[in-house]
């Protein structure tokens, strides 16, 4: 079965850092997701991205997130820098053209910024 | 906007007792319906989907999940749970649009299985 994978598994980084969050999505997939979930919180929707330009974004992609796909395989988010309340797990997922088969999701990233 | 509600935050039960999640949502056009479950320390992972069809649908592991659509429900279900049951299980809705949409999901219900 296709996996969706991140890298690394676990990142600590001092606030006000930036830090890229990487994902290797499933290669004949054309639609990728980031997602946060914050500690005990639900799991919520940061950024998708279609056809090498964001299609959709929350209010919590703000100017200090930016995705990239810089070479036909990675697909990254980078936070510029990193406030205390950017600690969370990231899931990157990703999807066909059609909604019919579902997403596929990373195991994550836990992101502690101290 | 998209909204989903799951109203059982905490659940706990018994192995072999019979299992039931609540989940509601809010939005006025067609929606595709999923249930996601994450095992401690791990990813999310797809239980079952509703696209279309017979509202009674069967997933892995013994899971089904039926849609009312006068409800707006999609609640989850398991006659008989086991202690690998221990999960936290998310509700999640997009648009169907006919392309990939986003995901909207639920606050999640923490499933405890006890001995």
């Amino acid at each position: 079965e296709p996996e969706v994978t991140q890298t690394p598994s676990h990142q600590v980084t001092q606030m006000g850092q930036e830090v890229i969050l990487r994902c290797v999505p499933i290669s004949n997939h054309l639609y990728f997701y980031w997602y946060r979930q914050i500690l005990g919180q639900k799991v919520e929707f940061l950024v998708s991205f279609y056809n090498n330009e964001i299609s959709e974004k929350s209010e919590i992609f703000d100017d200090q997130f930016s995705v990239e796909r810089p070479d036909g395989s990675n697909f990254t988010l980078k936070i510029r820098s990193t406030k205390l309340e950017d600690s969370a797990m990231y899931f990157c997922a990703s999807s066909g053209l059609s909604d019919v088969r579902g997403y596929t999701f990373g195991s994550g990233t836990r992101l502690t910024v101290v | 906007a998209q909204s989903v509600s799951q109203h059982n935050h905490h659940v706990i039960l018994s192995e072999a007792a019979s299992l039931e999640l609540g989940c509601n949502y809010s939005y006025g056009g067609t929606v595709n319906l999923f249930w996601y479950v994450q095992y401690p320390g791990q990813h999310l992972q797809l239980l079952l989907k509703y696209f279309s069809g017979d509202p009674l649908v069967k997933g892995i592991k013994g899971f089904e999940a039926e849609f009312i659509k006068s409800k707006f429900s999609f609640n989850l279900r398991k006659p008989s749970v086991q202690w690998s049951d221990t999960a936290e299980y998310f509700c999640a809705v997009n648009r169907r649009t006919g392309t990939a949409s986003k995901l909207t999901f639920g606050t999640g219900t923490r499933l405890q299985v006890t001995l």
